[in-house]
């Protein structure tokens, strides 16, 4: 069936280093891949997103990468900082109006 | 334009009693997606709309649980009768079409529910 799965579960970081959060889907059409962060006890919110037309996307710290044959994407955040700290979801289309969420990752950026 | 509105942001209830959830979507969208997140099951897909018709209630846990979208804009998730374990934050979630332009699904505040 559609799933998506994302690891690792958690991840902590030194602050000023690198994190990478991946997800593969199951979908071979899914075309949209959006990216949220979810503060604690707040609203996920879209941070980024990529469609499949496009291999890499870049906004300041944050990029996203897709590996449509691998059927793979990834987040990576560049230069951490202590308001990194967070869950991050990925998601996929399935059709053209449903989402596919990850299970999510506790990003901790240790100061 | 304030997004997503939810309401209440908190409901304490107990067992047995009914519970209506309350959205608003983003004006000029036309997806309406109910996720359901708790610790152990993450985010929940429950039902989701699209042009104020149902497309897939799949995600729907119980015959408890009923969802309605009586138009464009509003629509109501319903728990009768509420069990404890239905304890969970509920988030109405609105998005445009995916086929062009930002099409991520926007979240409201969600409604923190507690079933005791």
């Amino acid at each position: 069936g559609e799933n998506v799965e994302q690891h690792p579960s958690t991840l902590s970081v030194q602050e000023g280093d690198s994190a990478v959060i991946k997800c593969t889907y199951s979908d071979s059409a899914s075309n949209y891949f959006p990216w949220y962060k979810q503060e604690l006890g707040k609203r996920p919110q879209l941070i980024i997103d990529i469609r499949s037309n496009v291999g890499e996307k870049k906004d300041q710290r944050i990029a996203v990468t897709l590996n449509k044959t691998a059927k793979h994407f990834s987040l990576h955040i560049t230069e951490t900082q202590p308001e990194d700290s967070a869950v991050y979801f990925c998601a996929a289309s399935i059709g053209t109006y449903k989402y596919i969420f990850g299970t999510g990752t506790r990003l901790k950026v240790l100061a | 334009d304030a997004g997503v509105i939810q309401s209440p942001r908190h409901e304490v209830t107990e067992m047995g009693q009914e519970v209506t959830l309350r959205c608003k979507l983003i004006s000029g969208h036309n997806s309406l997606f109910w996720y359901r997140q708790t610790m152990m099951r993450g985010l929940e897909l429950l039902i989701y709309f699209n042009n104020n018709v149902p497309i897939d209630d799949s995600g729907m846990p119980e015959d408890r649980f009923s969802a309605k979208m009586p138009n464009a804009s509003f629509s109501t998730l319903k728990i009768q009768p509420s069990e404890p374990r239905d304890s969970a934050v509920y988030f109405c979630a609105s998005s445009p079409r995916t086929g062009g332009g930002k099409a991520g699904a926007f979240f409201g505040q969600g409604t923190r529910l507690t079933v005791v």
